[in-house]
């Protein structure tokens, strides 16, 4: 079974400017979470999509939104991109996202860098 | 709020050598408890993971035991390599569709 797949492993943007990240979940697999990582702040949670609904979000600006397709990917996107959106984006998906003992399976990230 | 609180690294080993990696947790209800591990340039893999108190994970000659008095889900592997060099995350979960993580231990394993 193929993994977790995103496109496109990197990236270079400049401020101001705006970028869309995708994410393909393993398939039969419905829930997709994002998350950031740097290394001053770990890894934080973005957003979580099930069934093209947003079921929960962390603490991020406005700036950041996602969505989910019929087939289950996902897309997120940074808006006014600014010199501390410079990060790895990762996402993970899992069958539903409501069961506690569930596995999340990670793709190998987007690399985002911010000129 | 649920959290997860892992040692800071970086940790220095031989190979050889006996590794902890501590991991507590502050979490309401009955969550499960996960160890991620990260290789250089590349997303994240399930290492092991734990359902309920008492359970073990092993995985790769890896353990950790999920204690609930003490909320506590240390790794723990007898003789590390050189393969182990990674950075390893604690994580929760519970039904409110994230995963909470820790904020990583960088692990160096010299020969």
């Amino acid at each position: 079974k193929a993994g977790v797949t995103q496109t496109p492993r990197y990236l270079i943007k400049t401020r101001g400017q705006q970028v869309t990240l995708s994410c393909s979940p393993i398939s039969g697999h419905r829930s997709v979470s994002w998350y950031q990582q740097t290394p001053g702040q770990g890894l934080q949670f973005l957003f979580e999509y099930f069934s093209e609904t947003q079921r929960n979000k962390g603490n991020f600006p406005g700036r950041f939104s996602g969505r989910q397709f019929s087939n289950s990917r996902s897309e997120m996107n940074v808006s006014t991109l600014e010199l501390g959106d410079s990060a790895l984006y990762l996402c993970a998906s899992s069958l539903v996202g409501t069961d506690r003992e569930e596995t999340q399976y990670f793709g190998p990230g987007t690399r985002l860098l911010v000129l | 709020g649920n959290s997860v609180t892992q040692m800071e690294g970086p940790v220095t080993l031989s190979e050889e050598a006996f590794l902890t990696i501590n991991c507590t947790y502050t979490a309401t209800g009955y969550p499960s408890l996960f160890w991620y591990v990260q290789y250089p340039g590349e997303g994240l893999q399930l290492l092991l993971k734990a359902t309920k108190a008492d359970d073990k994970g092993s995985n790769k000659g890896f353990e950790a035991t999920y204690r609930k008095e003490t909320t506590s889900f240390h790794l723990e592997k007898g003789s590390v390599q050189v393969s182990d060099s990674a950075v390893y995350f604690c994580a929760l979960s519970d039904r409110s569709f994230k995963t909470i993580f820790g904020a990583g231990t960088r692990l160096f394993v010299k020969a």
